[in-house]
């Protein structure tokens, strides 16, 4: 799998956009991005994933570059409790069987 | 969404008992759980991956003696900490994947060890 880069930490204010980048510049082709979060003391939650389109649901959005190396996960309007680790992972499609593995993430700290 | 619990949520054991967690996926089929183990401060560490009716596959440096995992059914894997030592201390999470065709991950709530 392609190994992927995320800031140590981030801040944000509350009610603001958070965007959060993730590089993967060794991505391929059929390689999936997917986004967790884990909030202290609780498992991992499944957020958002994409291939080169661009996502959105009801959590946040997910921005693919066109050449596919990078990505940014905006969380629209960020509430005291989007503070959370979060991962960025990069997965083949035929991996769906597999683990997800886990690196050190971005704790975003969300402040009144 | 779909819905993984664990149980306990937290157990304090001392050492040199066994402790048992189960892992449940409560509105799906998991042919496939996942076992891993948090420290502080830490990222998830897999430990063991869980296949329905076969022998788990564990990660390099993880014993399988120790750490034993059994999947007897599509919805349930415990995982059994026998003859526990503090190090063992951690937080546990296990994971499924919904085998009816979508592909992400669910986790559980995780549970907390603590050996004394």
């Amino acid at each position: 799998d392609a190994k992927t880069t995320q800031p140590t930490s981030m801040d944000c204010a509350e009610g603001r956009a958070a965007n959060l980048p993730c590089n993967h510049s060794t991505i391929s082709g059929n390689e999936y991005v997917y986004w967790y979060r884990q909030i202290h003391s609780q498992g991992p939650q499944y957020i958002i994933h994409g291939l080169k389109n661009n996502e959105t649901n009801e959590m946040a959005s997910l921005i693919i570059t066109e050449d596919r190396k990078s990505s940014t996960l905006i969380l629209p309007h960020a509430t005291l409790r989007d503070t959370a680790v979060y991962y960025c992972i990069v997965r083949r499609s035929n991996q769906a069987g597999t683990a997800l593995i886990f690196g050190k993430g971005t704790t975003l700290s969300v402040s009144s | 969404g779909a819905v993984v619990s664990q149980h306990p949520s937290w157990v304090i054991c001392k050492s040199g008992t066994s402790v048992k967690i189960e892992c449940r996926s409560l509105d799906f089929q998991a042919t496939t759980m996942f076992w891993y183990r948090q420290f502080p401060k830490q990222s998830l560490m897999l430990m063991a991956t869980s296949n329905e009716g076969s022998k788990a596959t564990y990660e390099q440096g993880v014993e399988k003696d120790k750490f034993l995992i059994n999947h007897a059914s599509l919805t349930l894997s415990t995982l059994t900490v026998t003859s526990a030592h503090p190090e063992d201390s951690s937080f546990y999470i296990c994971s499924a994947r919904d085998t009816g065709g979508r592909y992400e991950q669910y986790f559980g709530p995780g549970t907390r060890l603590t050996v004394t």
